[in-house]
């Protein structure tokens, strides 16, 4: 069964730690995972998708790596405007989407 | 260039009631899926859809929910006697072909 985990849950940093957030997933023929951004109330913001194990996508202070079994998204000097709750999904070979439950980043500054 | 627009943002039905969501793709894309999330759950897939056609429906509660998405006109999610249960926000999502998909604001719905 095709299957997204998020960890952690949340997620606590002072403006400008770094850290990361961890994507695992298992999937029969992954064909792109991707990462979201959504503030309370609002819809999911697409930022990435990777396609391949090594692949990586860089967008201001986020980074994102995929590898055989993992994605990260690496949070480079955070500020409190990036704090949302980030969202990993991979897709099937139908095309849906099957998300993790999310990473809440709260950045205090 | 609008993005992926749904109306309404907020629906308020007693149990019973039908409920009828709506989903404008963007511009050029014919692709449409439609998303569920629940109070403090992650977002689940329920229905794919091309013009005029059913894709993958297989997160679709067999009964009382359907989804369209005619040859003119926006996707439609119909809801039918409404129950407590049913009360979460619902997200379209649109994308160019299977590729990333690019979503709405939700429409929140209450059951009373």
């Amino acid at each position: 069964e095709d299957q997204v985990t998020q960890s952690p849950e949340a997620l606590r940093l002072q403006e400008g730690e770094s850290s990361s957030l961890n994507c695992s997933y298992t999937v029969s023929g992954l064909r792109g995972l991707f990462w979201y951004r959504q503030d309370p109330g609002k819809g999911p913001e697409f930022l990435f998708t990777l396609y391949s194990a090594g692949e990586e996508k860089e967008k201001e202070r986020l980074k994102a790596t995929l590898t055989k079994k993992e994605s990260f998204l690496h949070i480079t000097a955070p500020k409190p405007e990036d704090s949302a709750t980030y969202l990993c999904a991979v897709s099937s070979n139908t095309g849906k989407l099957i998300f993790g439950q999310g990473t809440t980043l709260q950045v205090k500054p | 260039n609008a993005g992926v627009m749904q109306n309404p943002r907020h629906l308020v039905r007693r149990r019973g009631q039908e409920a009828r969501l709506r989903c404008s793709p963007m511009k050029g894309h014919s692709h449409v899926y439609w998303y569920r999330q629940l109070p403090e759950e992650g977002l689940k897939f329920m229905v794919y859809l091309q013009k005029e056609n059913i894709i993958d429906e297989s997160g679709m509660p067999k009964e009382r929910f359907s989804a369209e998405f005619p040859k003119e006109g926006p996707s439609i999610l119909r809801i039918q006697q409404v129950v407590r249960g049913d009360s979460a926000a619902y997200f379209c999502a649109s994308s160019p072909g299977q590729a990333e998909q690019y979503f709405g604001p939700g429409t929140r719905l209450t059951v009373t």
